[in-house]
This record gives C-alpha cells, structure tokens and sequence, in this order.
C-alpha cells in the first residue's frame, strides 16, 4: 500500500497562477520529500521536511508538514511553463528508501 | 561531476524473453536504490544495495527479477521472463553514506521497459 496519497490527481492552471497540491501519509515519518518528474526525464529533488518542521521555503516553492493530520502540501507561486511535470512526495525509513504517492499532474499553459 | 546513468534509456520487448537494465550511480555513492513506476501509478521500492550488500529486497516483485552490484559500483537489473505487467519506468537512485535517512538521492533518467 502508498505511504504517501496525492490530490488532485491532476491540476491544470495558467502561468503566473499559484498551484497548491496535498500529500497524505500512513505512518510515522522522521522526514517528507517532495520530488518533480519531468515527461521523459528522472526524479528531481525538490524539498525535504522534517518532522519537527512546520514549514520551509525553497525559491518559489513552501511547503507545509502537519504531523497531526499526517498531512503536507506543496505550493508552486508564479508558475511558469517550465513546472509543468508530475510532482510526488515520498516518506523515508531509516534506510532512506523512499515511499511515494502516486503523483499530482501539473500542466501549466502559457 | 556525472549524474546517476541508465542503461538502455528504453527497451521493447516480447513477454518471455530476458532483459537486463544497468545503473551507473554517483562515483562514491554507497547506497543504490531500484524503484519502478508501472502504468500512472505511484513509484515503488524493489531494493536496496549498500555497497554489494542486499540491504532491502522486500519491493522485488517475485522471482523473475535478479539484481546484482558486484564489486559495489554499477547495478544490474535482470527481468527474467518478462512478462506485460512487467513494463513500466525503472529508476535508480545513488546516496552517500549507508543508515542516514537524510541523505539525498540522486535519481538517473529511468529505463522504459515496454513488454508486448
């Protein structure tokens, strides 16, 4: 079963928009990862939250970790064609091997 | 300095015969990872290598698929027979040091494994 669960599925939005997607998790994590895919090409590291962490900014990308609700989000301000791509969070175990979600669809038009 | 590599970038192929993919991780890099995301859904752990050692097999599927990383450099990924449920995107991913789970990994291009 995922450890992390994306939503939406997909979202489709026009550049300069903000893009908002949510992460939701099983288990105990000690940090969450947010990754991008773009078509074609291999998993880009994004951000990484730890546990004791609420919220961290990364150039236009915050992210967002509550621990309560087993929740996280990722928001993308002034989005640029460029982002367009498959965006996954993933929680790690000790070992580092990474659990994700199955992806939120980002489509950004110009 | 060079990324994590794969090899082939893509392979089709006919359900029973034999494929083997290759990982290149990062010069160093202890860990080495397998994940694989088949047809749109999430991206799913295969197994975990610490130097040559198997440290975490528990994601390999069943027993059509062997991995090996002899002299703990490069990885191989043999998937024999294929079968269709087997096609899908097949990443690796490279780490520095073993039992630190905040260690960033580094992930190659994939191998697209299409079995017709």
């Amino acid at each position: 079963s995922q450890q992390g669960e994306e939503d939406p599925q997909a979202l489709s939005i026009q550049e300069g928009e903000n893009a908002t997607m949510n992460c939701s998790y099983k288990t105990s994590i000690n940090n969450l990862q947010w990754y991008r895919q773009n078509s074609g090409r291999g998993l880009v590291h994004l951000i990484l939250i730890r546990s004791n962490e609420r919220e961290k900014h990364s150039g236009r990308l915050r992210v967002t970790l509550d621990t309560s609700k087993k929740s996280s989000s990722l928001l993308i301000t002034a989005s640029r064609a460029a982002d367009t791509a498959s965006y996954f969070c993933a929680t790690t175990d000790s070992w580092g091997k990474l659990q994700f979600g199955a992806g939120t669809q980002v489509v950004v038009t110009p | 300095e060079a990324g994590v590599t794969q090899f082939p970038s893509h392979s089709v192929i006919e359900k029973g015969q034999t494929v083997t993919l290759r990982c290149d991780p990062i010069s160093g890099h202890d860990n080495l990872y397998w994940y694989r995301r088949v047809m749109g859904k999430e991206i799913k752990f295969l197994l975990h290598f610490v130097k040559e050692s198997k440290q975490d097999e528990s994601g390999m599927p069943n027993n059509r698929f062997l991995a090996e990383r002899t002299g703990g450099t490069y990885s191989t990924l043999k998937v024999q027979p294929a079968e269709l449920e087997d096609s899908g995107v097949y990443f690796c991913a490279s780490s520095q040091e073993a039992g630190d789970s905040y260690n960033e990994q580094f992930f190659g291009p994939g191998t697209r494994l299409t079995v017709l």
